[in-house]
């Protein structure tokens, strides 16, 4: 059963940096998945930020692009995101995932985490 | 970006009755490889999405038959046969054709 497990702080204050870890189970970060982050801000529709391969290739939503480093580290079968600059306009439900290569489907979900930008 | 259009937005619905929900697309999602990369995702209240139907008509593991997807090009739909109170959520198609990914606006289904 593959788990996906977000953490991070759930208040930032605007121009700082948002960080947040997944954490995988069931699974190995090495594998041929594309580990993903989307977020859903408040009575919102899902936006793509974007995804890391384990090999560390990445694709980001140019609209992010500027502002948005997500890494792996495979010695501790996890992924995280960095949001620089962050305003209001970023305050949302994290969530991580997995997209399995070559499936074209977002298969697992992690449970989502609150952010806020608030000074 | 492709843009994804889903109607309606608020879905009531009877208990027993049948819901459609439509997701267009601004450019078609029909791969050279002959399959549409259009995903449906529903999300109950408080949790996260969860995979319902996959390459435009194939249900994801564990989902009942009584949702159905179809549709190719640029129109897609949702079919549930028989709306239950278990069905309240909302229910979000995503292209996975290029990146950057997108999602429709979201449709809430709603028991009448």
């Amino acid at each position: 059963q593959v788990q996906l497990q977000e953490s991070g702080p759930g208040l930032v204050k605007p121009s700082g940096t948002l960080s947040l870890t997944c954490a995988v189970s069931g699974d190995s970060i090495s594998t041929s998945n594309w580990w993903t982050w989307v977020r859903q801000p408040p009575e919102k529709g899902l936006e793509w930020i974007g995804e890391i391969f384990h090999s560390g290739n990445t694709n980001y939503n140019p609209s992010l692009k500027s502002r948005v480093t997500i890494s792996v580290d495979n010695s501790k079968n996890q992924f995280s995101l960095r949001l620089n600059s962050v305003t209001a306009a970023d305050t949302a439900v994290y969530y991580c995932a997995r997209k399995p290569y070559g499936a074209n489907k977002i298969d697992y979900w992690g449970q989502g985490t609150l952010v806020t930008v608030s000074s | 970006d492709i843009v994804m259009t889903q109607s309606p937005l608020p879905l009531p619905v009877t208990p027993g009755e049948p819901a459609s929900i439509s997701c267009r697309s601004s450019q078609s999602l029909l791969h050279s490889n002959g399959y549409n990369y259009l995903n449906w995702y529903v999300q109950k209240p408080g949790q996260s999405p969860q995979l319902l139907i996959y390459l435009g008509s194939n249900r994801a593991s564990g989902v009942p038959d009584r949702f159905s997807g179809s549709g190719s090009g640029t129109d897609f739909t949702l079919r549930i046969s028989r709306v239950e109170a278990e069905d309240v959520a909302i229910y979000h198609c995503m292209q996975t054709l290029q990146t950057p990914f997108t999602f429709g606006q979201g449709t809430k289904l709603e028991i009448k």
